[in-house]
C-alpha cells in the first residue's frame, strides 16, 4: 500500500500493562511524527524522527513513553505501565522532510483503551 | 497552552452554500498553516495550506485566507457538498524551529455537517 499504516488498529490494555504501537511510514519518507489525540481534541505532538534520529521528544507525557525508529523506516511507540489517562488515539504521520514539503501523511491511528 | 484555536466546535450548512471555518493562533513564530480533514476511524488527510508570505491560497472549492496581523485564518468551502461532512483541523508550523522542522500544532477541530 502507498499510505501510512499502523497496527494494531485497536488495543485494549489493563492498567499497568505495557503496549507497543507500530507505524509503517510511506517508503522514502524521511520524517516521522507521533501524535496523541484525546477524545474531542486535535492531535498533540509527541515526538519526531528524522531518519533514525529522534530529534524532538518534548511532547512525550512521561518517561513511560518511549519511541524508536532503529532503521529509519518502521517506528514503534511503547507505553510502559499504562494508565487510564493514556487512553487516546495514537496517530503516526510521515513526510518527505524536504524544505518545501510540510504536508504530513497520517495513518489511521491506533485507538488505545486502558481499563 | 493552546496556541491554535478553533472556537467553533460545529458548523451546519446547507448543500450548495458556503462553509466558513475559522482558526486563531497566538504564536507569532508560526509561518505555515494547513487544514486537514478527518472522517471517523481514519487519519487526518491534508486539504490545503498557506505560507505566511501569502494571504490567500485557492484549490478548487477550497480557499484559505490568512490575516497575519490578526493572527487569524479561515477556510472557505464553496459550494459545500454532503461529502464535505467531516471534522476539519487547523494546524500551524514554525519553519525556524530547526529541531522539529514540520512539527504541527493543531486546533481542536470543527465538525462540519452539510445537509441536503
Amino acid at each position: 500500500g502507498a499510505g501510512v499504516s499502523q497496527s494494531p488498529r485497536y488495543k485494549v490494555a489493563k492498567r499497568g500493562q505495557d503496549v507497543a504501537l507500530r507505524c509503517d511510514p510511506i517508503s522514502g519518507h524521511v520524517s516521522l511524527f507521533w501524535y496523541q489525540q484525546a477524545l474531542g481534541q486535535g492531535p498533540e505532538f509527541l515526538t519526531y524522527f528524522q531518519n533514525e534520529a529522534q530529534l524532538d521528544k518534548s511532547g512525550l507525557p512521561s518517561d513511560r513513553f518511549f519511541a524508536e525508529r532503529p532503521e529509519g523506516s518502521v517506528s514503534t511507540l511503547k507505553i510502559q505501565r499504562t494508565q487510564q489517562e493514556d487512553s487516546a488515539v495514537y496517530l503516526c504521520a510521515s513526510s518527505l522532510g524536504t524544505i518545501l514539503d510540510y504536508e504530513q501523511y497520517f495513518g489511521p491511528g491506533t485507538r488505545l483503551t486502558v481499563t | 497552552d493552546q496556541q491554535v484555536k478553533q472556537n467553533s466546535p460545529s458548523l451546519s450548512v446547507q448543500e450548495g452554500r458556503i462553509s466558513i471555518l475559522n482558526c486563531d493562533y497566538t504564536n507569532s513564530m508560526f509561518d505555515y498553516f494547513l487544514w486537514y480533514k478527518k472522517y471517523p476511524a481514519e487519519g487526518p488527510t491534508f486539504l490545503i495550506s498557506i505560507s505566511s508570505i501569502k494571504d490567500k491560497n485557492e484549490d478548487g472549492r477550497f480557499t484559505v485566507f490568512l490575516n497575519k496581523s490578526a493572527k487569524h485564518l479561515s477556510l472557505h468551502i464553496v459550494p459545500s457538498q454532503p461529502g464535505d461532512s467531516a471534522v476539519y483541523f487547523c494546524a500551524a508550523s514554525a519553519e525556524e524551529t530547526t529541531d522539529s522542522w514540520g512539527k504541527l500544532q493543531f486546533g481542536a477541530g470543527t465538525q462540519v455537517v452539510v445537509t441536503p
